[in-house]
């Protein structure tokens, strides 16, 4: 299955910064899905995306579909140390029936 | 509570045997999906069953099997095929057929091998 290129792979910051990381494909896609993974669980969907430009908030976390269809971004607001955890997104592309191409996911480090 | 359960949470496997990970789900979903979780790794697709009684094999069926006897239920079973069983396994559902594919992920069952 397709790889999405997630970057930076890790990143230690400051609480009370902002954060932003992104997802890249070579291909589009029709969704795009970001994901939390708290050590030991399964990861937990936070923000869903389903047309391009798309720019939807949940609660501190923003996310944007790409207008190229090939990207999207999260950014985190204000961090708090129960941030801390690895962030991945995760595409849909048109014609993959029921297939997610998955981003390897960034390691959020929150320093209080 | 809709959601979806894994169990058990740790599992043993001792050579030569095989073993039986549950997933059950009460979402009403259609599309079922199980994954194997390595460190460093991205996700990658074992089986997956986009309705009753049918399945299909994703990029790393090897050494596993499932069924798909029970819309809400999803069992995947580690056979000593599997050479190197010792992983993360999540599984996931979701409505199925749908342009805008979203899945929903149990908490995981962690297999190590004895």
């Amino acid at each position: 299955g397709q790889q999405l290129n997630q970057s930076p792979q890790s990143m230690f910051i400051q609480e009370g910064e902002d954060v932003s990381m992104n997802c890249t494909s070579s291909s589009i896609f029709n969704t795009w899905l970001w994901y939390k993974q708290d050590p030991g669980e399964g990861p937990v969907l936070l923000i869903a995306l389903y047309k391009a430009g798309e720019l939807t908030s949940n609660g501190r976390l923003t996310a944007q579909f790409g207008i190229t269809r090939k990207d999207s971004f999260l950014n985190i607001s204000a961090s708090i140390p129960s941030d801390v955890g690895i962030y991945f997104c995760a595409g849909h592309r048109r014609g993959d029936v029921n297939r997610l191409a998955f981003g390897k996911g960034n390691q959020v480090v929150v320093i209080p | 509570d809709g959601g979806i359960t894994q169990s058990p949470k740790y599992l043993f496997r001792k050579e030569g045997q095989n073993v039986t990970l549950s997933c059950e789900q009460n979402l009403n979903h259609d599309a079922m999906y199980w994954y194997r979780q390595d460190p460093g790794q991205g996700l990658r697709l074992i089986y997956y069953s986009q309705i009753v009684n049918d399945f299909q094999k994703g990029d790393i069926a090897e050494g596993y099997s499932v069924s798909r006897e029970k819309k809400e239920s999803f069992p995947l079973t580690v056979t000593s095929a599997q050479k190197n069983p010792t992983a993360f396994y999540l599984c996931a559902s979701s409505i199925g057929r749908t342009l805008q594919e979203t899945q929903y992920f149990g908490p995981g069952t962690r297999l190590l091998v004895l």
